[in-house]
């Protein structure tokens, strides 16, 4: 019940697409779903997060959709550039579980010119 | 990387040696964090830490240990390096709660031979 499932594992779109990466979980318990964006050779940075009294947050040309009755939630990267090639990670968290964030195991990016 | 480093970034050893991986921040938050990163499984927490000499086991904790002296830095040693610990370890930080953004260090490569 702790699991957060992502699809696709990898994804390659071409210049001004929209990718769209999943996510899934189980646990109602959780209340914070932020997405961490991460570059060959770095750490992972917060790219966006939402929490479920809302169905959409937007920032910039990244958006996340949240479906609480689905226990869904997804990322769109609009008109997504080769500058977003980088691996993202969903991941999950709540109030009650002192400070653990469960991630998804990831998806791999590639934005071709 | 928010005020945050890894020592060493590389590392080779090999089975049955003890190994330290440290994580020093400058940014006095009170959380701290060792995860595991590898191909599939995103990235997993170790253990994590909510004040000097406050730590607690994450997920994958077997096999590693722990301590944190002094709120700047967080040590995460293998006591008896295993083939299956081979990974790239992050240490992230936070000011509060998992709700508050964690900030990643750089990363630590470790190859157990």
């Amino acid at each position: 019940q702790q699991q957060v499932k992502q699809s696709p594992q990898s994804l390659i779109v071409q210049k001004g697409g929209i990718p769209i990466i999943n996510c899934a979980y189980e646990n109602t318990a959780f209340d914070y779903f932020p997405w961490y964006q991460q570059f060959p050779g770095k750490g992972p940075a917060l790219l966006i997060a939402i929490r479920p009294d809302v169905s959409e947050k937007k920032e910039g040309r990244f958006t996340i959709s949240f479906n609480k009755s689905a226990k869904q939630f997804s990322l769109h990267i609009m008109d997504s550039q080769p500058g977003d090639s980088a691996t993202y990670f969903c991941a999950a968290s709540m109030k009650t579980s002192y400070d653990k964030v469960i991630f998804g195991p990831g998806t791999s990016l590639s934005v071709i010119p | 990387d928010a005020g945050i480093t890894q020592s060493p970034r590389h590392k080779v050893t090999e089975t049955g040696t003890p190994v330290t991986l440290r994580c020093h921040q400058t940014e006095n938050h009170r959380y701290m964090y060792w995860y595991r990163q590898d191909p599939g499984h995103g990235l997993r927490l170790i253990h994590y830490s909510y004040g000097v000499k406050d730590t607690d086991k994450g997920e994958v904790s077997d096999g590693y240990s722990v301590s944190r002296s002094k709120t700047e830095d967080f040590l995460l040693t293998l006591e008896s390096a295993t083939s299956s610990q081979t990974s790239v370890y992050f240490c992230a930080i936070s000011e509060g709660r998992p709700t508050d953004t964690q900030y990643f260090g750089p990363g630590t490569r470790l190859t157990v031979l």
